[in-house]
């Protein structure tokens, strides 16, 4: 068990382009979230997942955002083209069944120039 | 709405003694409640938690109440240490036990210990 896994650590895009993010959850965690932070913000909650099926997507999930968990396993969590807006850091977390607490990854640092 | 407060950007407290964070909640729906630590560029650590069953709930030098009827939860942290200086979020969640469950998070209070 190494935690929860987020690749890359850092991106830097120019506006308008595509970014893709990864989240390898804890394995035997069958829930996945994704939550965004801005500078002096909390996390704020973007989608959920249970096994491989997205359960709830927050208002903030724009249609140029896009989540995926294959066989549920590891998250993918798209942005199409990007907004200076969208700059912020991309955080995954994982939890199992049951009263388990949630496992944070150290989060994407997403810039938008 | 912000569902979750904290109301104390910032905080600083000299090594040795109490550090007391607040947090104050609207949504009785939430049954359970988590401390967060937080470093740059780092994602936020689980410190303590507590469900709305209970009062209070200790480990170690962190200690969390909960005050239902007040909607307000604090944490305490004694003796503060330096390694202690951290951004602090407080999270709340309704439903815990179910098949959801998502955090609802305040914007964190930057705790500075002084040596």
């Amino acid at each position: 068990d190494t935690g929860v896994s987020q690749d890359p650590r850092h991106k830097i895009t120019k506006r308008g382009q595509n970014v893709t993010f990864r989240c390898d959850p804890i394995s035997e965690h069958n829930r996945l979230y994704w939550y965004r932070q801005t500078l002096g913000q909390g996390p704020e909650f973007l989608t959920y997942f249970q096994n491989e099926a997205q359960l709830e997507k927050s208002r903030l999930l724009s249609d140029r955002f896009s989540a995926e968990r294959p066989k549920g396993s590891f998250s993918t969590l798209e942005i199409q083209r990007t907004e200076q807006g969208d700059s912020a850091m991309y955080l995954c977390a994982s939890r199992g069944g049951g009263h388990y607490g949630y496992t944070f990854g150290s989060g994407t640092r997403l810039t938008v120039v | 709405d912000q569902q979750v407060k904290q109301n104390s950007p910032s905080l600083s407290v000299q090594e040795g003694r109490i550090s007391i964070l607040n947090c104050d909640y609207t949504n009785s729906m939430f049954d359970y409640f988590l401390w967060y630590k937080k470093y740059p560029a780092e994602g936020p650590t689980f410190l303590i938690s507590i469900s709305s069953i209970k009062d209070k709930n200790e480990d170690g030098r962190f200690t969390v109440f909960l005050n239902k009827s007040a909607k307000h939860l604090s944490l305490h942290i004694v003796p503060s240490q330096p390694g202690d200086s951290a951004v602090y979020f407080c999270a709340a969640v309704r439903n815990y036990g179910g098949s959801q469950g998502n955090l609802i998070f305040g914007k964190g209070t930057k705790l500075s210990v002084k040596p």
